[in-house]
């Protein structure tokens, strides 16, 4: 089946310090993987995506590129404000399925102290 | 705000009890999607639409969860005699075509006391 395993939290981090947060998965077929944010009170917000191997999505600074020979999508940022501290949860969907239907990891707390 | 929203935000019921919600999807997108969050997790699929067809249900979706999207415009989630273990965040989320950027709304929050 398919899954995705991320990095546990929280993290907390200083402002301007560097973020990477880990995301591996498992999947039949040719996953498209993507990022999305919840931040406090909100809802989800797709924060960036890659469709193939090799593809970088970035998006307000935020970084990751779909590795194919290690099952990875890690979410990186080099140096964070305050107003990132949100969860962060890495997803894939297999297309071909014709269902696009989205399978998350359990979310990463990250919290930015000023 | 064109974007998902989601109506109630939160419901308070007594176990037993029926409850509904409802979502209305980003204008002219086919496709709606429904998922369950419980705490410290990331939100599972429960269903889907593409226009008033329902296609797939998880088998989380056990018999007293029922979704319909008349028109193919909103759509409804209603859970029957609710248990406390359906105490969680209903997400709804839609996207148009054939790709899996889904946009999603703030959720419903159901507590079963």
């Amino acid at each position: 089946g398919n899954s995705v395993t991320q990095m546990e939290g929280p993290v907390t981090l200083s402002e301007e310090a560097f973020l990477t947060i880990n995301c591996t998965y498992t999947a039949t077929g040719y996953p498209s993987l993507f990022w999305y944010v919840q931040y406090p009170g909100e809802g989800l917000q797709l924060l960036l995506k890659a469709t193939k191997a090799d593809d970088k999505g970035s998006n307000k600074g935020f970084e990751a590129t779909y590795r194919k020979e290690t099952t990875s999508f890690h979410l990186e940022k080099g140096s964070v404000q305050v107003s990132d501290s949100a969860v962060y949860f890495c997803a894939l969907s297999v297309p071909g399925t014709n269902d696009y239907k989205l399978s998350f990891g359990a979310g990463t707390t990250v919290t930015v102290r000023a | 705000d064109t974007g998902v929203s989601q109506d109630p935000r939160h419901k308070i019921t007594k176990r037993g009890q029926n409850v509904t919600f409802r979502c209305d999807p980003i204008s002219e997108h086919n496709r709606l999607y429904w998922y369950r969050q419980t705490l410290g997790q990331g939100p599972e699929f429960l269903t889907y639409f593409q226009n008033e067809a329902q296609l797939e249900k998880s088998r989380l979706l056990s018999d007293r969860f029922s979704a319909e999207r008349p028109k193919g415009s909103f759509s409804t989630l209603e859970i029957q005699r609710t248990e406390q273990g359906d105490s969680a965040m209903y997400l709804c989320a839609s996207s148009l075509g054939d790709t899996a950027e889904q946009y999603f709304g703030p959720g419903t929050r159901l507590t079963v006391t």
